[in-house]
């Protein structure tokens, strides 16, 4: 079974340009979270989606970030205008939808964005 | 609010010596721990978990960690470490909330083996 890819591994991208990352969760998994680490800092939680709507975005930095899922299953998140501080490594981790216990969250090999 | 502090961003060791990752959370209810690894050019991997049970936890390439409630700790071990082992790790707690699980990450700590 595939796990969760990412796409691009890589974008360096101008000030002021746009960039879009995409996430594939594994098959089957309701919960999708997207994740960042700016340079030397730990690894931050954006938001959280279960199928298409947005459970929780309180981690998600400003309004040059929108994230979609649409149809429940991939989800893109695009920096619009990018900024010298998006600069980082953008993660995503996908897991079965649960009422009770914990279920493992998958991480995907995140995006590395450099904004110049 | 729930936070992650790991004590050492870098830790230098030789090779087939111990090592100890420290890792120290702040809660009053009950998360759950992880360990994950990130190694170069890599994503992240999961290393370990402490759900629930007993307190010893082992994980994948020889780590173990051990989950102290009384001083809200779970430092990563590993008796005899390998140059592969070179690599970033993160401790990590996750808490359910009103949207679901999040989970919270230390700032990592690099590891070093030398030859």
């Amino acid at each position: 079974e595939a796990g969760v890819t990412q796409f691009p591994s890589h974008s360096v991208i101008e000030k002021g340009q746009t960039v879009t990352l995409r996430c594939d969760p594994i098959s089957g998994h309701d919960n999708l979270y997207w994740y960042r680490r700016v340079m030397g800092k730990e690894i931050k939680f954006l938001l959280h989606f279960v199928k298409e709507s947005k459970q929780d975005e309180s981690g998600m930095p400003n309004n040059r970030f929108l994230a979609e899922r649409t149809g429940g299953t991939y989800s893109t998140l695009k920096v619009q205008p990018a900024e010298l501080e998006d600069s980082g490594v953008y993660f995503c981790a996908s897991s079965h939808e649960t009422s009770g216990s914990y279920n493992e969250q998958f991480f995907g090999p995140g995006t590395r964005l450099t904004v110049l | 609010a729930q936070s992650v502090t790991q004590l050492d961003s870098q830790v230098p060791v030789f090779e087939e010596a111990p090592v100890e990752l420290r890792c120290n959370y702040s809660s009053s209810v009950s998360v759950y721990l992880f360990w994950y690894v990130q190694y170069p050019n890599q994503g992240l991997q999961l290393l370990l978990k402490y759900l629930s049970g007993s307190t010893l936890v082992k994980g994948i390439n020889g780590f173990e960690a051990e989950f102290n409630k009384s001083q809200t700790s779970f430092h990563l071990r590993k008796p005899s470490v390998h140059i592969s082992d070179t690599a970033e790790y993160f401790c990590a707690v996750s808490k359910r909330g009103t949207g679901g699980f999040k989970t919270i990450f230390g700032a990592g700590t690099r590891l070093f083996v030398k030859a």
